[in-house]
């Protein structure tokens, strides 16, 4: 069974401030992806990245980072400089490989940051 | 494209009532998936569809939720009979195999309260 873990409730920041918000993945598949979603409060899911299972490469994406460290079964995801516009609700998922069939994702609980001007 | 497509945005209905929430997916995508979001057990998978057809409907809560996919343009979601408990957000989202990306793409959801 697939699970992922978020294990930040809740984070509170101020503005400028740099912030990680952690991910901890279960799964038995050998090929699998790992996403990161935004829900504003306004409701909707914003994608933000993709990583395939096999591509542990870093990324960065203007403010935004993730670590993708397969030895501990991690994706961390880094705000650079936080802004208000931050604040929201991240999800970590997890879906399966296309070789799998699984291909719907499994969510983490969600971490909400709260960024104070 | 416009994106996935759901209405309505918000519903409010009796205990008792049939509920029908919709779905139009991105042209294109072969996937869709109903999801259901509530405070208590966050985001989970209700069904999802390939091909039109249901892969997995291991989500569905019981026999009063059913979901049907006549065709790749539309996709139903039906509460018979609807009760408090049922009162969440639900979300349809649409993805593709065939191109690089293949993160599910989220329609906005549909707000709906039981009473």
């Amino acid at each position: 069974a697939q699970k992922v873990t978020q294990a930040q409730t809740e984070i509170s920041v101020v503005e400028k401030e740099d912030v990680t918000l952690d991910c901890v993945y279960e799964t038995r598949d050998t090929t699998y992806y790992l996403f990161w979603y935004k829900q504003p409060p306004s409701g909707e899911l914003v994608f933000l990245i993709r990583r395939n299972s096999f591509d542990e490469q870093n990324e960065i994406s203007g403010r935004y980072s993730w670590n993708f460290q397969k030895s501990t079964s991690s994706f961390n995801f880094t705000i650079t400089a936080s802004q208000v516009v931050d604040s929201a609700v991240y999800f970590c998922a997890l879906s399966g490989g296309l070789d799998t069939g699984r291909r719907a994702l499994t969510f983490g609980s969600g971490t909400r940051l709260q960024v104070q001007p | 494209d416009a994106g996935v497509i759901q209405s309505p945005r918000h519903e409010v209905t009796e205990m008792g009532q049939e509920v029908t929430l919709r779905c139009k997916p991105i042209s294109g995508h072969d996937y869709l998936f109903w999801y259901r979001q509530t405070m208590m057990r966050g985001l989970e998978l209700l069904i999802y569809f390939n091909n039109n057809v249901p892969i997995d409907d291991s989500g569905m809560p019981e026999d009063r939720f059913s979901a049907k996919m006549p065709n790749a343009s539309f996709s139903t979601l039906k509460i018979q009979p609807s009760e408090p408990r049922d009162s969440a957000v639900y979300f349809c989202a649409s993805s593709s195999d065939e191109t690089v990306n293949t993160e599910a793409f989220f329609g906005q959801g549909t707000r709906l309260t039981v009473v």
